[in-house]
């Protein structure tokens, strides 16, 4: 079955540690988003990316990195820098045209808890 | 700048009640508008869409949403609720434009369901 796998499910960091959230997609979708969702505050934009080797900052990119050197992957890489990394994060896809505008296809999502 | 308004953090409705969530944007141009659904802990699910025609659409689980641009709103309507609908209900506009799917989401409104 075709899907999103995010990995870990829960991870624990230390302050000051840099931790990367993976992100694989087999749907042979074009864009992948990071999203960091808060308490009351919705999903909010990290980061983006509608092609390998190119990506665009979100809303709140400060204090994160991304790479797109796959299709298939967009791993997301929270550093020492963002001051409170404590949140639920989530990976999406989506395959622009095709009357599939605007649908995003999310994976279940990491939680990263800071010691 | 777009924006989504979900007035109402939580709600609490009984099974077998209707069901009505509502839904506010603000956006320049025609807007493409999305439902998605989280269960706890999980990613998101698409529900419905709209991005022009019909203003009443329909989606997933028995779920439609009416788009009334006079109002600028989408509510989210079912007209008997099951207990497996409890999740957390997110609306979200975008510009829909080909290779640019930027969402912006709102808060997000808790359904608790009561036997």
């Amino acid at each position: 079955d075709g899907g999103i796998t995010q990995s870990p499910k829960y991870l624990f960091r230390k302050e000051g540690q840099n931790v990367t959230l993976s992100c694989e997609q087999n749907l042979n979708h074009d864009a992948m988003y990071w999203y960091r969702q808060d308490p009351g505050q919705g999903l909010r934009l990290i980061y983006y990316s509608q092609i390998v080797n190119d990506f665009q900052k979100g809303d709140i990119a400060e204090g994160y990195s991304v790479s797109r050197e796959k299709k298939e992957s967009f791993p997301l890489t929270v550093t020492s820098a963002q001051k409170n990394p404590t949140a639920f994060y989530l990976c999406a896809s989506s395959s622009p045209g095709q009357g599939r505008t605007g649908e995003l296809f999310f994976g279940e999502g990491s939680r990263l808890t800071v010691l | 700048a777009q924006s989504v308004t979900q007035p109402d953090i939580h709600i609490t409705v009984s099974e077998g009640a209707s069901l009505e969530l509502r839904c506010n944007y603000s956006y320049g141009a025609t807007p493409y508008l999305f439902w998605y659904v989280q269960s706890p802990g999980q990613g998101l699910q698409l529900l419905l869409k709209y991005f022009s025609g019909d203003t009443l659409v329909q989606g997933i689980k028995g779920f439609e949403a009416e788009f009334k641009r006079s109002q600028s709103s989408f509510n989210l309507r079912k007209p008997s609720v099951h207990w497996s609908d409890a999740a957390e209900y997110f609306c979200a506009v975008g510009p829909g434009t080909w290779g640019n799917e930027k969402l912006t989401f709102g808060t997000g409104t808790r359904l608790t369901i009561i036997p």
